[in-house]
C-alpha cells in the first residue's frame, strides 16, 4: 500500500525556536513535494525536491530529500506566528504525476 | 496571472441528488487534477487529465463519480446520487507537464461539498 507519514502530526512550538517535520514515504519516488494549508484555504506549494540530496531554503523553511532513506524533512528555523498552518508532503507514485499525500502537520506558533 | 479556478465556492446538496462541478486550469497547463479532501480520508487523487491521453481514473471512489475535460481546459467532475460520506471539499489543480520531469500542481480554492 502506498503511503506517506508524516509526524508530528501537530506541533505546538514557541516563537524563535528550531523544529524538524519529518516525511516518510513507502515507495520509490524521486519527486517529493511540500504544501502549506491555512485554515480554510486551499494549498500552496513551498518546495519541489527531484532527486536525493536535494536542498532547497525559502526564508525560515528547509527542506531537504534522502531517496535511499525514503524521507524528507521541512526544517523550521526561528518560528514565527506567520508559519502557523497545516504543512503536507505528497510524492507521486512511480510513473505517474498523482501525488499521494500525507496526514499533514499542524504547526502551532505562538509568542 | 490567473491561478486555478472552482465553481461553485460551496455546494449544498440533499442525498441522491445529481451535482456538477467545475474547474478552470491555469492557461496553458497540460495537466489537470481532482482530489478530495475530508477528516476521515485526508488528501485523496480521484482522477487525472494529461493532454489528449485516457485520463487515470483509478482514485474515482465509485461509479457515480465521473469527470471530464473539454477542449484540453475546463473540468467538471459529475457525482450522481450524492451520499453523506461524499461530503468533502473537492480540490483541482493544474500543472505543465513537461519530458522527465513535472512541474508543481497548483491547487484552485476547492468546492466545499454538504450533502445532508
Amino acid at each position: 500500500e502506498l503511503k506517506v507519514e508524516q509526524n508530528p502530526l501537530f506541533l505546538s512550538m514557541q516563537e524563535g525556536k528550531n523544529y524538524t517535520i519529518y516525511c516518510n514515504y513507502s515507495t520509490t519516488s524521486d519527486r517529493l513535494y511540500w504544501y502549506r494549508q491555512d485554515p480554510g484555504k486551499s494549498l500552496e506549494s513551498l518546495f519541489v525536491l527531484l532527486s536525493n540530496g536535494a536542498v532547497k531554503q525559502e526564508g525560515r523553511l528547509m527542506a531537504s530529500l534522502d531517496t535511499k532513506a525514503r524521507l524528507s524533512t521541512l526544517h523550521i528555523t526561528a518560528a514565527v506566528h506567520d508559519l502557523s498552518a497545516t504543512y503536507f508532503c505528497a510524492f507521486t507514485e512511480g510513473g505517474t504525476d498523482k501525488l499521494i499525500f500525507g496526514t499533514g502537520t499542524r504547526l502551532q506558533v505562538f509568542p | 496571472g490567473a491561478g486555478v479556478s472552482q465553481s461553485p465556492s460551496n455546494k449544498v446538496t440533499e442525498k441522491g441528488k445529481d451535482v456538477e462541478l467545475r474547474c478552470d486550469p491555469i492557461s496553458g497547463h497540460t495537466a489537470l487534477y481532482w482530489y478530495r479532501q475530508s477528516l476521515g480520508q485526508g488528501l485523496e487523487f480521484l482522477i487525472y487529465f494529461q493532454g489528449n491521453s485516457a485520463p487515470d481514473k483509478s482514485g474515482l471512489p465509485s461509479d457515480r463519480f465521473s469527470a471530464e475535460r473539454t477542449g484540453g481546459s475546463v473540468s467538471t467532475l459529475t457525482i450522481q446520487r450524492t451520499q453523506q460520506e461524499d461530503s468533502a471539499v473537492y480540490l483541482c489543480a493544474s500543472s505543465w507537464v513537461r519530458i522527465f520531469t513535472t512541474d508543481t500542481q497548483y491547487f484552485g480554492p476547492g468546492t466545499r461539498l454538504t450533502v445532508l
